[in-house]
């Protein structure tokens, strides 16, 4: 099955820092989206991304499908963006379920 | 509000014992999914639905089995033979095919005491 690769597994950020998450996959995709896992295990969908780029307030993502990789970036992080951010693909060919990787965990101090 | 709403949040069970988790939404979405969620580890898929009464396995359905006799409805039953069932259990839903956004339940912890 698709492999998705996510770097790096932990960052710490100070607060009003900039970081970039990276997510590798290993096959063509037709879905590719992230999400933010908080403290308490809720997932929120961030981005349904599979090519292109999407801005959403302090978030952005980019997605150059023909290279398999996906990068998000955070902008003047705060400690509310703290927990793990993952990274979830499906290819183009057979299943539409999303595969995801280990996860960025993100920690932002004050 | 439309979502997804699983319950309970936490669950204990016995050894031997068969547990049923429940998952509901209001998103009018065709396709739900359950996935499982270890500690430090990605989410991995058990079951998914594209429509009512269809099912299939994910990567690591052993163990566990699924009914879809609505479209607001995806129950999972933990079996005994699930070996290891301790773990966070994750329900999503989306539009059929999977295009778009998931959209997740806020999640059961499961414990075997």
């Amino acid at each position: 099955g698709i492999q998705v690769e996510q770097s790096p597994p932990d960052l710490i950020l100070q607060e009003g820092a900039n970081s970039t998450l990276r997510c590798n996959f290993s096959d063509s995709v037709n879905n590719l989206q992230w999400f933010h896992q908080n403290p308490w295990g809720q997932l929120i969908n961030l981005f349904y991304i599979p090519s292109g780029t999407k801005q959403n307030g302090r978030l952005s993502a980019t997605t150059v499908a023909t290279e398999r990789y996906s990068l998000l970036y955070i902008s003047s992080s705060q400690t509310t963006d703290s927990g793990v951010y993952f990274c979830a693909v499906a290819p183009r060919a057979g299943s539409y379920q999303l595969t995801f990787g280990k996860g960025t965990k993100l920690s932002v101090i004050p | 509000d439309g979502g997804i709403t699983q319950s309970p949040k936490y669950l204990f069970r016995k050894e031997g014992q068969n547990v049923t988790l429940s998952c509901e939404q209001n998103l009018n979405h065709d396709a739900m999914y359950w996935y499982r969620q270890d500690p430090g580890q990605g989410l991995r898929l058990i079951y998914y639905s594209q429509i009512v009464n269809d099912f299939q396995k994910g990567d690591i359905a052993e163990g566990y089995s699924v009914s879809r006799e609505k479209k607001e409805s995806f129950p999972l039953t933990v079996t005994s033979a699930q070996k290891n069932p301790t773990a966070f259990y994750l329900c999503a839903s989306s539009s059929r095919g999977g295009t778009g956004g998931y959209t997740f339940g806020s999640g059961t912890r499961l414990t075997v005491v």
